[in-house]
């Protein structure tokens, strides 16, 4: 089992400022295989990046994903009222699918 | 629009089984492959089984293998997950999660509202 590890746990910024939340894996996770979700309280997760570096449909170009083999990256280059959320990243190329335990970003 | 819609919750035994289901609409479900995810109260996500789009393939998370069963209905746009000797700690949020097919393959592009599973 791929183990997805998120930091920080929790990260306390402003709006306005640039977040940088980081997944790493315990093994090596192909590139294409590796998603960033967010999700607010009382709600589904929603799809935010794909394939590392792929913006799903309708998100904002403030969010941007990188990185390869066992360490990924989202950043929020700006945050706006709406982006204090958890953020999970996951891997989808092996079964079984695992998720990171999340990072929040909250206000500061 | 495009739509999937959980339901079949609710507080049951240990020990006991609950059937989920979810609906869905707006698009053409026997294309894709669907996922159930659960989350725990105050907890993170936890994937809990798969099905191919057209049924012919499942798998399981180790937890629940053996006690519960994805399939899948085509004919009426719905998807199950038949849960057997309940625990407490398969209480939880349970979602259904589409497979994406087109331009983000294999991740999570749509996601339920989930309904809600307690075991007391």
């Amino acid at each position: 089992e791929i183990v997805l590890t998120q930091s920080p746990g929790t990260q306390s910024l402003s709006p306005g400022e640039r977040a940088t939340l980081s997944c790493r894996a315990s093994q090596s996770v192909a590139s294409v295989h590796l998603a960033w979700y967010q999700q607010k309280p009382g709600q589904p997760p929603r799809l935010l990046i794909y394939g590392a570096s792929s913006r799903a449909t309708g998100i904002p170009d403030r969010f941007s994903g990188s990185g390869s083999g066992t360490d990924f990256t989202l950043t929020i280059s700006r945050l706006e009222p709406e982006d204090f959320a958890m953020y999970y990243c996951q891997q989808y190329g092996r079964s079984p699918w695992t998720f990171g335990q999340g990072t929040k970003v909250e206000i500061k | 629009q495009e739509q999937l819609v959980e339901s079949g919750g609710g507080v049951v035994q240990p020990g006991r089984s609950l059937r989920l289901s979810c609906a869905a609409s707006g698009f053409i479900f026997r294309s894709f492959g669907m996922h159930w995810v659960r989350q725990a109260p105050g907890k993170g996500l936890e994937w809990v089984a798969v099905i191919w789009f057209d049924g012919s393939k499942t798998d399981y998370a180790d937890s629940v293998k053996g006690r519960f069963t994805i399939s899948r209905d085509n004919s009426k746009n719905t998807l199950y997950l038949e849960t057997n000797s309940l625990r407490a700690e398969d209480t939880a949020v349970y979602y259904c999660a589409r497979i994406c097919g087109g331009n983000c393959p294999g991740a999570f592009d749509m996601w339920g509202q989930g309904t809600m599973v307690t075991v007391s």
